[in-house]
């Protein structure tokens, strides 16, 4: 158990439609990101925030955005959604910014867009 | 465009053996490199970093080798144990961007 914690595990909609996923990083940690892992590719980096604040951004589409609250935690909103956003999406925590810190992943969301 | 290329998608080894698992990347400003293993319905866990200052690295059964002229990274596991089955990425970071990019990984079967 890394400590970070991601909901819901799973999750179906429609295209069109707009999700939220949720991450809580690990007690202490003030950073998190975003990754994507679409089937049979690696994982892709999407965003990063540090204490409140957008550090890095990778590719993440428009219709995606992120956010982390005062109390840490991080959303990613997907709107619009197409059938290629279908993919896991993992968030993981590190305790400050470098990416040369440990992240730490959470179990991630799966999103199926049917 | 990929920075960082694990060609190989998958690698059968017997268990007691040594397992080589490879990494090239392209930018030359990356200046960190870490393996991240995972499991099944699992994140991907920490597994060994390495600086590019540095070129070996070794932690209990598992060293990675940096060879910056060749622009490729290498992580030997010996000996392989059927615990190890599971998929390996190689990332590479460039700390000035603060970014890290990850191979497509490789799947490590371990056979007894």
């Amino acid at each position: 158990d890394s400590g970070v914690t991601q909901t819901p595990k799973h999750l179906i909609t429609a295209t069109g439609q707009r999700v939220t996923l949720r991450c809580s990083p690990r007690s202490g940690d003030l950073s998190v990101y975003w990754y994507q892992q679409s089937l049979d590719q690696g994982l892709q980096f999407l965003i990063q925030y540090y204490n409140g604040e957008e550090r890095a951004k990778g590719n993440i589409l428009e219709r995606f955005s992120a956010q982390q609250f005062p109390d840490l935690h991080s959303e990613l909103n997907l709107s619009s959604l197409e059938l290629g956003d279908s993919a896991l999406y993992f968030c993981a925590s590190s305790v400050a910014g470098p990416p040369t810190d440990t992240q730490y992943f959470g179990p991630g969301t799966r999103l199926t867009v049917l | 465009d990929q920075q960082v290329k694990q060609n190989s998608p998958s690698l059968s080894v017997q268990e007691g053996r040594i397992s080589i698992l490879n990494c090239d990347y392209t930018n030359s400003m990356f200046d960190y490199f870490l393996w991240y293993k995972k499991y099944p319905a699992e994140g991907p866990t920490f597994l060994i970093s390495i600086s590019s200052i540095k070129d070996k690295n070794e932690d209990g059964r598992f060293t990675v080798f940096l060879n910056k002229s060749a622009k490729h990274l290498s992580l030997h596991i010996v000996p392989s144990q059927p615990g190890d089955s599971a998929v390996y990425f190689c990332a590479a970071s460039d700390s000035s961007a603060s970014k890290i990019i990850f191979g497509s990984g490789t799947r490590l079967s371990i056979r007894p």
